[in-house]
């Protein structure tokens, strides 16, 4: 099983900070099959990254995703008031897991 | 506008039962790979289940397989997951998801998630 560490926990920043995200896997993942979602309390996790780098349908440029075989990493490029939420990685391959999850807090 | 919106979760017994239901809306299920996820308090999410599109091929994380049950109701539109001699470790919010399938999978839609807690 691929184990998934998300650095830091918690990341303070301001709105209109640049916020940078890692996800690092036990293990190379194959075809880049990592994915990013953002979570806020009481709501269904919103899909922003597939394939690593492809930004889903709808998402803010602000959001881009980079990495190869075991480092991975989320930046969200100006945080704006609605951005402050967990994000979680996740890989999809034999058998999926997920990261503990990044919060992003106001600072 | 596709959505997805599970109920049944509740406060069960260890070795009791119970089943979750997931109503979609805006799409059909039946077209498409759907599946559970869930998170325990403080821990990381973890993949339950996936039903394919063909509807006859599931498959299970080790950790509820002979336990949980996935399936679905194609007129109702609906998913479910009856679980089955369940344990306390099984306390979770438990979230129904759509699978993208393609060059890359990804669950590209998520309820809200329902809860289960398994005390006695």
């Amino acid at each position: 099983e691929i184990v998934l560490t998300q650095s830091p926990g918690t990341l303070s920043l301001s709105p209109g900070e640049r916020a940078t995200l890692s996800c690092r896997a036990s293990q190379s993942v194959i075809n880049n099959y990592v994915v990013w979602y953002q979570q806020k309390p009481g709501q269904a996790p919103r899909l922003l990254i597939f394939g690593a780098s492809r930004r889903a349908t709808g998402i803010p440029d602000r959001f881009s995703g980079s990495g190869s075989g075991a480092d991975f990493t989320l930046t969200i490029s100006r945080l704006e008031p609605e951005d402050f939420a967990v994000y979680y990685c996740q890989q999809y391959g034999r058998s999926p897991t997920f990261g503990p999850g990044t919060k992003v807090e106001i600072k | 506008e596709a959505e997805l919106v599970e109920s049944g979760g509740g406060l069960v017994q260890p070795g009791g039962s119970l089943r979750l239901s997931c109503a979609a809306s805006g799409f059909s299920v039946s077209a498409n790979y759907m599946g559970w996820v869930r998170q325990a308090p403080g821990k990381e999410m973890e993949w339950v289940s996936v039903i394919y599109s063909s509807g006859t091929t599931t498959h299970y994380a080790d950790s509820v397989k002979g336990r949980l049950t996935i399936s679905r109701h194609n007129s109702k539109n609906m998913l479910y997951l009856q679980m089955n001699s369940l344990r306390v470790e099984d306390t979770a919010v438990y979230y129904c998801a759509r699978l993208d399938i393609g060059v890359y999978w990804y669950y590209d839609l998520w309820g809200r998630g329902t809860l289960v807690t398994v005390s006695s």
